[in-house]
């Protein structure tokens, strides 16, 4: 079946220099994609969104990128923070999907001081 | 303030016990999730719905059971039929009226049979 999947399960930065977390999505129809951090012990919180007719989009600190021609997900994060230690999620949603946003198992980042 | 909120943070169950987790919401939207979290793992979907008195299987629905009686509220009871309940499950909802709406989460419960 269709899956949303993370090329990297961890990522160590360096405090202060840019990270990058990739995604990799396989359903060629899915037309909104979203990023969630999650904290240990937290439900996931989101991050920033970005529908299938763009291919970048910007928020605070953070950038997401989207290839549909490779179905690829970025999110890039400038000057990390310590507070940005946690696990991050991409999600994507089909259209007319009455469901809900599947989700890649995540990748781990350490901000290292 | 709005939002959803999951009790309890912590919920033990014994073997052959069922048990109930709650998921509460005052954000007013329509759409209500369950999923459950492996150490390590991603999200996968247990039980959703869309609107009041309905609610639809997702891919993980075997020993659990929902209703939904009241917008605000989506408990989730874990039965003796799931065999490894073990896990940290996540509720969230989503205003449904917009195509393209992120989902809100609760805080999580963290069950654990005993």
């Amino acid at each position: 079946g269709e899956s949303v999947g993370l090329h990297l399960p961890t990522l160590s930065v360096q405090e202060g220099d840019n990270s990058i977390i990739n995604c990799a999505y396989s359903n060629s129809a899915s037309d909104y994609f979203i990023w969630y951090k999650q904290e240990s012990g937290k439900g996931p919180q989101f991050i920033i969104d970005i529908r299938s007719n763009m291919d970048k989009r910007q928020g605070q600190r953070v950038t997401v990128l989207l290839n549909k021609t490779v179905k690829h997900l970025s999110l890039q994060i400038a000057a990390t923070q310590p507070g940005d230690s946690a696990v991050y999620f991409c999600a994507d949603r089909s259209p007319g999907s009455a469901r809900q946003l599947t989700f890649g198992s995540g990748t781990q980042l350490t901000v290292l001081p | 303030d709005g939002g959803i909120t999951q009790s309890p943070k912590y919920l033990f169950r014994k073997e052959g016990q069922n048990v109930t987790l709650s998921c509460e919401q005052n954000l007013n939207h329509d759409a209500m999730y369950w999923y459950r979290q492996d150490p390590g793992q991603g999200l996968r979907l247990i039980y959703y719905s869309q609107i009041v008195n309905d609610f639809q299987k997702g891919d993980i629905a075997e020993g659990y059971s929902v209703s939904r009686e009241k917008k605000e509220s989506f408990p989730l009871t874990v039965t003796s039929a799931q065999k490894n309940p073990t896990a940290f499950y996540l509720c969230a909802s989503r205003y449904a009226g917009g195509l393209d709406t992120e989902a809100f989460f609760g805080q999580g419960t963290r069950l654990t049979v005993v």
